[in-house]
Order: C-alpha cells, then structure tokens, then sequence
C-alpha cells in the first residue's frame, strides 16, 4: 500500500497565510483531495485535482502540486480554519483503492 | 440534497461481527457517477478508508482487512452495508459512509459517522 506524510501540526498566525503538505509516491501520478475536519464533524472535501474547491468552500483555499508533494493552501486564513485536515490519494494497489495521511491540525493564533 | 445516514449498534462483542448500513436520501445509489465508501476513524486518530462499492456490486477494500470484511449494496432500498467479522478492541472507531464521485476522485458527501465500540 502507498503512504502518505502529513505534518502532525502546524500553525499560523490570523490573516497570514498557511501551506499545509502531503507527500507521496503516487502524488507524483495523482493530484490528492483534501478534506477538512472538525472536533465532532464529519470531514468536508475542500479541495480536489489540479486546483478546484467544492461549491461553497471560500476562494482563501487552494491547491497545488509539485513532484510528490501536494500542498493545500490558505490565504488570509481565519479562526473557522481551526481544524484537522487530510490529504487523500490513490493507493498502489490499483484504481478505487484509497489512503488517507495522517492528518494535520491547523491551529490559527 | 443529498445525505446519507449510518445506522446499526453501537456496542459489539470481541469476536463478533460489526454491521452498519448507510442509507442515501436526494439521490439513487444506482448512479454512474458515483461509488460508495466506508471510511473509519479510531478515537483520537486519523481517517482510514476501508472499503468502497459500486452499485452493480464490485468491491474494494484495504488489503489489511480483506479477509473479515463485506461490503454489499441493496439498490431497492437505497442503501450499501458494511460487515467487519471477528472485531477486536483495534476496530473500535466511528465509522463514516461517503460518496465518493469519479469524475473528481474525491469523496464528497459523507455520513455524520457513527461511533462503534467493540467491548465485552
């Protein structure tokens, strides 16, 4: 199976601006998905491919993706960002086959 | 709009099997578009996806579970199952069902997953 590597956590200062990362062999093929979760919620999809967000996700999110690395950015990130996220890609076993990172808690000061 | 709703015990024996059904509303799970997946989260750890289904019945699970564990669809009632035999304390989790779209390869309705504690 394929692994994923988030950062455990990271933080940033209100307004500023956060890249959260994921790394792994199949993100050198496939753009990973990111999901953002709260204490108590269900995870909400936040981004996915090259670059899109999901109607209703705000427009301080983005995404990219360089070598085996993909990277979720927030710009002007608010105290509502406060929470965990992960990252999402293919694993090697084959299509429909799936892992997750291990996630990384936002913490915005 | 569309939800899904997990359901099934919330306590079950060591040794047993754990049994929960995902029930979808505002959409038919006989879509083209869409597979459907259980993904779980062990208390105070990270997501784990376990398995998917489409609706004509191909399966997909993570290797580390392939031999205890079933997913089924029922297209008549709108709802997929998960079946995970002879639990362990390790299987303690909530366990969520999404909706996972092909064409952008992301899970992007999810259940409010249900919490499943294996204890005698």
């Amino acid at each position: 199976s394929s692994e994923l590597t988030q950062d455990p956590a990271v933080s940033v200062a209100l307004g500023q601006t956060v890249r959260i990362t994921c790394q792994g062999d199949s993100l050198r093929r496939f753009y990973a998905s990111w999901y953002q979760q709260k204490p108590g919620q269900a995870p909400v999809l936040v981004m996915y491919g090259k670059d899109n967000r999901p109607s209703g996700i705000p427009d301080r999110f983005s995404g990219s993706s360089s070598g085996n690395t993909g990277s979720l950015t927030i710009t002007g990130a608010q105290a509502e960002d406060e929470a965990d996220y992960y990252c999402k890609s293919r694993d090697s076993s084959g299509n429909h086959y799936w892992v997750f990172g291990g996630g990384t808690k936002l913490t915005v000061l | 709009q569309v939800q899904l709703q997990e359901s099934g015990p919330g306590l079950v024996k060591p040794s047993e099997t754990l049994s929960l059904t995902c029930t979808l509303s505002g959409g038919s799970i006989r879509s083209s578009s869409y597979f459907w997946g259980w993904i779980r989260q062990p208390p105070g750890k990270g997501l784990e996806w376990i398995g998917s289904i489409y609706y004509t019945g191909n399966t997909y699970y993570i290797a580390s579970l392939k031999s205890r564990i079933t997913i089924s669809v029922d297209t008549s009632e709108n709802e997929f199952s998960l079946n995970l035999r002879s639990v362990t304390a390790a299987d303690t989790a909530v366990y969520f069902c999404a909706r996972f779209k092909d064409i952008t390869n992301s899970f992007d309705f999810w259940g409010q997953g249900t919490l499943v504690t294996v204890s005698s």
